[in-house]
């Protein structure tokens, strides 16, 4: 089945304390970005890669990293989280021009206290 | 950066009713997806416009180029359609800066 794999679903962690979320997909795409949703803001994008090395400042990027060393991952990284970082967190994967569509993870629910 | 403007931003209606959901953008686009978020919080894909018209079970979403517009139809509403509506713009140029959001509509049919 062809799917976006975020993990973990749920996270609380304390400020500071470095965390990753991880994304894998299964469909060869080139194309994978991170978006982060809030009420009122709807969802927003921190960081894309349009390829394996190649990732780049989505709207948000301020507190997060990234790294694509391989096509299917491309983990989330909060070196020192803060709680303005609490948010609903989403990874997604496409073709290239996007022209087929879109795929998302299920989401992963990030408290910081 | 260009927007994308969605309306109503909450809904609610009956069992069967027609629903519209309407989607403003700024400039030329490539492509305009709508999704759809359940509570769950999981997003899916509906559907991807470059023109005219699509039609799947009872959604049905249009876009009107020349007027950068598209509409969310849903025939003979159910409960079950209760959920977040997102449409979203991809803007010219490729996929290099992903899709642009709109804020979302919040829809309840109530039984």
């Amino acid at each position: 089945e062809a799917q976006v794999t975020q993990n973990p679903r749920y996270l609380i962690t304390v400020t500071g304390k470095k965390l990753t979320v991880t994304c894998s997909q299964n469909m060869n795409h080139e194309y994978m970005s991170w978006y982060r949703q809030d009420p009122g803001l709807g969802l927003r994008q921190i960081y894309y890669s349009m390829n394996v090395e190649v990732t780049d400042k989505g709207d948000v990027p301020e507190g997060y990293k990234v790294s694509r060393k391989e096509k299917r991952n491309f983990p989330l990284i909060l070196e020192s989280p803060s709680p303005n970082q609490t948010s609903l967190y989403f990874c997604a994967s496409s073709s290239p021009s996007g022209s087929r569509g879109y795929t998302f993870g299920s989401g992963t629910r990030l408290t910081v206290v | 950066k260009n927007e994308v403007e969605q309306s109503p931003q909450n809904l609610t209606a009956q069992e069967g009713e027609f629903i519209t959901i309407n989607c403003s953008y700024s400039v030329g686009i490539s492509a305009l997806h709508w999704l759809q978020q359940h509570p769950g919080g999981g997003i899916v894909s509906l559907f991807m416009l470059s023109s005219g018209k699509k039609k799947h079970g009872r959604l049905i979403a249009t876009i009107n180029i020349q007027e950068k517009h598209s509409s969310l139809h849903i025939t003979a509403s159910h409960p079950r359609d209760s959920a977040v509506y997102i449409c979203a713009a991809l803007y010219s140029g490729g996929g290099a800066d992903g899709l642009t959001f709109g804020k979302g509509t919040h829809l309840i049919i109530q039984p």
